[in-house]
């Protein structure tokens, strides 16, 4: 059975950092790009970052580009979001998804239960 | 990077087909065939429904399918039923090297 947990989200004031964890098991989680996914509560969907099988490529978004930094241990079948210089518009539920192989198909088969970020003072 | 254009809300009565349309540009829906569609019930994570314009993943009913015609692409719910009623989200591969996704469209089964 595949299973991504997330771990690490809580309460933040602006312009502090917090780091986010996600455990895969079951799936090859050293063979896919792995993703990370937003949404506010009650907002839709904003795709935040990947990062390739072996760390040689990542992408962001604008939004948070400079400020977060994706990262992956494969021998922890682990994945990471490092947040720094957070904002309110930050405030969210994050999901870690994985997207297989492909480095273009939104196949994002499989999905965390979240982990919710709030910024606030 | 601005968000693909959805329907806010669509409606069907059980039985019914419905379609929602993800509107985007060339630079997004229109430059490639990686269009993914999502369904999410309120609490819980999106799960994947449809992949490559019209993938349906192993474990998907035959009753949603996917379609593109240039720079808007779209989901069809056949035979619906009162369990599709959730939020549903296209997503797009980008010429950026990102992604993203639609404004969702809630379903509502009368």
């Amino acid at each position: 059975e595949v299973q991504l947990v997330e771990s690490g989200g809580g309460l933040v004031q602006p312009g502090g950092s917090l780091r986010l964890s996600c455990s895969g098991s079951g799936f090859s989680f050293r063979s896919d790009w792995m993703q990370w996914v937003r949404q506010v509560p009650g907002k839709g969907l904003l795709w935040v970052s990947r990062i390739n099988s072996e760390s040689t490529s990542t992408n962001y978004a604008d939004s948070v580009k400079g400020r977060f930094t994706i990262s992956r241990d494969n021998a922890k079948n682990s994945l990471y979001l490092q947040m720094t210089g957070l904002r309110a518009e930050d405030t969210a539920v994050y999901f870690c998804t994985t997207s297989g192989g492909d480095y273009r198909s939104p196949r994002f088969a499989f999905w965390g239960q979240g982990t919710l970020v709030s910024v606030s003072s | 990077q601005s968000a693909l254009t959805q329907p806010a809300s669509v409606s069907g009565s059980p039985g019914q087909s419905i379609t929602i349309s993800c509107t985007g540009t060339r630079w997004d829906v229109g430059g490639y065939d990686y269009v993914s569609w999502f369904q999410q019930h309120p609490g819980k994570a999106p799960k994947l429904i449809i992949s490559d314009v019209n993938d349906r993943p192993s474990g998907i009913s035959t009753r949603f399918s996917g379609s593109k015609s240039g720079d808007t692409a779209s989901l069809t719910i056949s035979g619906l039923q009162p369990e599709d009623e959730a939020d549903y989200y296209c997503c797009s591969y980008t010429g950026s090297s990102q992604y993203v996704f639609g404004t969702g469209t809630t379903l509502t089964v009368l």
